[in-house]
């Protein structure tokens, strides 16, 4: 099955800064790569994904970078606010069932804190 | 839209009790996941559908762990007999093109 290596586990970034978490992946077939964020005893929310077309997407303050041949893929967070403390997990599809969605499997996590 | 709808929210049972989650997806997604999360293991797979269809269940941890969608709008988990390690917040999410919105979650506690 997939293996999905994430770090660091945990990061701290002062308020406005920049942080940045990576993520590597065994199987060199994944064309999908999602980034959710998790707060407090809530539910995983999905904040950005890639496909493998291309090699980055940006969509305000967040960022997501794919490099196929290496096979990791990095999220990228400018300008950091308090409401960015969460947890962030990346994910990659745990196969290919050629219809429809594919189960994920998730990295540990990376919990970012931004200090004031 | 509603979104994901998970119930009940929280669960406590003693051991050995039988304990069935209920998940209703969201109207018109295909694919259906369930998830448990621990501290010790993270997000894991347990099992998911497309089209009301078992694709993989690799991740149901044992025989006492089982799965239903009996149709597009409504899926269970059941655990029988349950134990104290199958404590967990369990997740079900919907997809229709690759991007999964999770429910709430269940968190799970057997005594």
């Amino acid at each position: 099955g997939e293996n999905v290596e994430q770090h660091p586990s945990t990061l701290s970034v002062q308020e406005g800064d920049s942080a940045v978490i990576k993520c590597t992946y065994s199987d060199s077939a994944s064309n999908y790569f999602p980034w959710y964020k998790q707060e407090l005893g809530k539910r995983p929310q999905l904040i950005i994904d890639i496909r493998s077309n291309v090699g980055e997407k940006k969509d305000q303050r967040i960022a997501v970078t794919l490099n196929k041949t290496a096979k990791h893929f990095s999220l990228h967070i400018t300008e950091t606010q308090p409401e960015d403390s969460a947890v962030y997990f990346c994910a990659v599809p745990s196969m290919y069932s050629g219809g429809g969605a594919d189960g994920l499997t998730f990295g540990k996590g990376t919990h970012l804190i931004i200090q004031p | 839209d509603a979104g994901v709808i998970q119930s009940p929210r929280h669960e406590v049972t003693e051991m050995g009790q039988e304990v069935t989650l209920r998940c209703k997806p969201i109207s018109g997604h295909n694919s259906l996941f369930w998830y448990r999360q621990t501290m010790m293991r993270g997000l894991e797979l347990l099992i998911y559908f497309n089209n009301n269809v078992p694709i993989d269940d690799s991740g149901m941890p044992e025989d006492r762990f089982s799965a239903k969608m009996p149709n597009a709008s409504f899926s269970t988990l059941k655990i029988q007999p349950s134990e104290p390690r199958d404590s967990a917040v369990y997740f079900c999410a919907s997809s229709l093109n690759r991007d999964s919105d999770f429910g709430s979650g269940t968190r799970l506690t057997v005594v």
